[in-house]
């Protein structure tokens, strides 16, 4: 199993760009959220979704979107970018919602906008 | 949103025991208590959780208040590869999890 898998790396954009980040897991996961860390900081839950064609605001929801149309994907897209969503984006996944299931992560999107 | 409570950072000599603090007062009865540890340009990675009885696996144990208002995790005899954030997380039933801004161990041999 390749686990949680996130594309780009890495990426640069100017402010007012949109673009979208991937994320994909293939341990048949129902549950898979979006998290951003910001410098010395702990992770901020962005969006999540229970299941395919079900999505929830987490903390942090303002200038994302989400789609959950696979149980396997995961995109989380920028709008419009601005300098305030430079971070490292972060994509977990667990076997269902509920509490006492461990979450997966990937292994991070280092984003900058300038 | 429930919320945690961690020191900003501790240290320790190698192969000695760790006590990880946590302080969670608005816990719900449903709220998991799950602990993770993140290393420099990594993804957090799962350590422990636990509902309301003390819990152990491989990697650490993990000690919880009678009254669930705090915990404790508990590296029996930390080596230099345990040198990481670590955070004490609440997850909701419905899968949410808050984290806070986590402890930073530092292990010194």
């Amino acid at each position: 199993n390749a686990g949680v898998t996130q594309t780009p790396k890495f990426q640069v954009l100017k402010t007012g760009q949109s673009m979208t980040l991937q994320c994909a897991q293939d341990m048949n996961h129902e549950y898979m959220s979006w998290y951003r860390q910001d410098p010395g900081m702990g992770l901020r839950l962005i969006h999540y979704s229970v299941g395919a064609g079900i999505t929830d605001q987490g903390e942090v929801p303002n200038g994302y979107n989400v789609s959950r149309s696979t149980t396997e994907d995961f995109p989380l897209r920028l709008l419009s970018a601005a300098p305030s969503q430079t971070s490292v984006y972060f994509c977990a996944s667990s076997r269902a919602a509920g509490g006492p299931r461990e979450q997966f992560f990937g292994p991070g999107t280092r984003l900058t906008v300038l | 949103d429930a919320k945690t409570t961690q020191p900003n950072s501790m240290e320790s000599n190698e192969e000695e025991p760790v006590h990880l603090p946590c302080n969670h007062s608005t816990i719900s009865g449903t709220d998991y208590i799950h602990w993770y540890r993140q290393l420099p340009s990594q993804g957090p990675e799962y350590v422990i959780h636990g509902l309301t009885s003390n819990v152990n696996n491989r990697m650490a144990s993990l000690a919880i208040a009678e009254d669930r208002k705090s915990s404790t995790l508990i590296l029996h005899r930390a080596t230099l590869r345990d040198a990481a954030v670590y955070y004490c997380i609440l997850r909701e039933v419905a899968g949410k999890s808050t984290f806070g801004d986590g402890t930073t161990l530092t292990v010194k041999p």
